[in-house]
């Protein structure tokens, strides 16, 4: 059974503060997602990783990928108060539609 | 172009009841995917469909199916509910035959078990 460790669960910071959030596993993963859940809503699709090692920036967050495909990190740089909700990340093996989700972080940022 | 579609949104029932949520993917999408989102547990996989056929199932119980139309549109029934079925219930769909490509999930249907 493929596991998924995500961590911190909760993260309250203020505005302007940066943050990590990290996702680990002793499996093998062929892509790592990082989602972004708002209360009411779907998980919405913030980036996938495919490449060990590879690195991804969008505007203010940067994803990684490990070496081994086993882990990930979302870093948040100068977070701001709309960065406030539900992070979770996913691995995706070779099983079709199957996602393996972390816990998930519940990120607060305040004024 | 109308993302994924679930309804009903919110439902109650009791112990014992069955119920059935619908999810209509985004057009032109093939593959649906369930999953049961709480609390305690997050997100957990129910199963997959494609072109009508079931190619993937979790580790849930008997008493959770689904099925798949011809039009794409899926469905998924619990029967003999229980209490700890309380639950968001969320579908996604995506438009690849292979493990590619992103999943759009729909808003989900919060069902609450009485």
């Amino acid at each position: 059974t493929q596991l998924l460790e995500q961590s911190p669960q909760f993260l309250s910071i203020q505005e302007g503060e940066n943050l990590t959030v990290y996702c680990n596993s002793s499996s093998v993963f062929s892509s790592l997602q990082w989602y972004r859940q708002e209360p009411g809503e779907g998980p919405v699709l913030l980036v996938t990783v495919v490449t060990g090692g590879e690195v991804k920036k969008l505007k203010r967050l940067t994803f990684q990928f490990g070496d081994a495909r086993k882990d990930s990190s979302l870093h948040i740089t100068a977070a701001q108060p709309g960065d406030t909700g539900l992070y979770l990340c996913a691995g995706e093996g070779t099983s079709y539609g199957k996602l393996t989700f972390g816990q998930g972080t519940i990120l607060t940022v305040h004024p | 172009k109308a993302g994924v579609t679930q309804t009903p949104r919110y439902l109650i029932k009791t112990r014992g009841q069955q119920v059935t949520l619908s999810c209509s993917p985004i057009s032109g999408h093939r593959s649906v995917s369930w999953y049961q989102q709480t609390p305690g547990q997050g997100l957990q996989f129910l199963f997959e469909y494609f072109s009508e056929t079931q190619r993937n199932k979790g580790n849930f119980p008997g008493r959770f199916s689904g099925r798949q139309f011809s039009n794409s549109r899926s469905e998924m029934n619990v029967s003999t509910l229980e209490l700890g079925d309380s639950a968001l219930y969320l579908c996604a769909s995506r438009v690849d035959t292979t493990n590619t490509g992103e999943l759009f999930f729909g808003e989900g249907s919060r069902l609450t078990v009485l």
